[in-house]
């Protein structure tokens, strides 16, 4: 995975709970980007951040999802109110070079 | 992001039999990445294509980038159980836009 770290692996949450996922981008990058995969699917562009910045958030539902990449720390997915429906692994990339490379994801399960 | 379209779905190979799958887009990409993913982990890059009409090897795996920049193919010669797995491929215009995936199963 190149470097890019995200957790957890693995979150489970009741509906109606708040899911945080954490990523860090290759060392010395500032570019994060997340997807989202279904089961059985490809990955989705959901957004897209430079550090303190929102680039591209066109993939993003409109709402209980947020996203932000402080100064200091990791990137961080939030997710609001999850429903069963959010079940999914989310996985965070890094761009190098015309390239993205993916994290290990963290897989969300909501009950 | 656009929709590629990747086929095939499934394939299900002997061992030492060669595999090929493609992708088609409507939309130009000015890259073409192909990944492999295992259960449970991330996408992981295998070739990277940046150039229209390039043909990449990456030992028993080779890819072409079509040369109107909206297709491309993956061949994997002489197939091993470790093959296993599913195979994207994704354009890039600063995000990336993915193939529904192959899912390839070796016959040992």
């Amino acid at each position: 995975n190149a470097g890019v770290m995200q957790n957890p692996r693995h979150l489970v949450r009741r509906r109606g709970q708040e899911a945080r996922l954490r990523c860090s981008p290759m060392k010395g990058h500032s570019h994060v980007y997340w997807y989202r995969q279904l089961p059985e699917e490809g990955l989705k562009f959901m957004v897209y951040l430079q550090k303190e910045n929102i680039i591209d958030e066109s993939g993003m539902p409109k709402e209980r999802f947020s996203a932000e990449f402080p100064k200091e720390g990791p990137s961080i997915l939030r997710i609001q109110q999850v429903v069963r429906g959010d079940s999914a692994a989310y996985f965070c990339a890094s761009l190098e070079q015309e390239t993205q490379y993916f994290g290990p994801g963290t897989r969300l399960l909501v009950l | 992001g656009q929709q590629l379209n990747q086929s095939p779905q499934s394939m299900f190979i002997q061992e030492g039999e060669d595999v090929s799958m493609n992708c088609t887009s409507s939309s130009i990409f000015n890259t073409w990445l192909w990944y492999k993913q295992d259960p449970g982990e991330g996408p992981v890059l295998l070739i990277a294509l940046y150039k229209a009409g390039e043909l990449t090897s990456n030992g028993r795996l080779t890819a072409q980038f079509g040369i109107t920049r909206k297709d491309s193919f993956l061949n994997i010669s002489a197939s091993i159980p470790s093959d296993v797995g599913i195979y994207f491929c994704a354009g890039l215009d600063y995000k990336l836009s993915f193939g529904a995936g192959t899912t390839v199963t070796v016959r040992a």
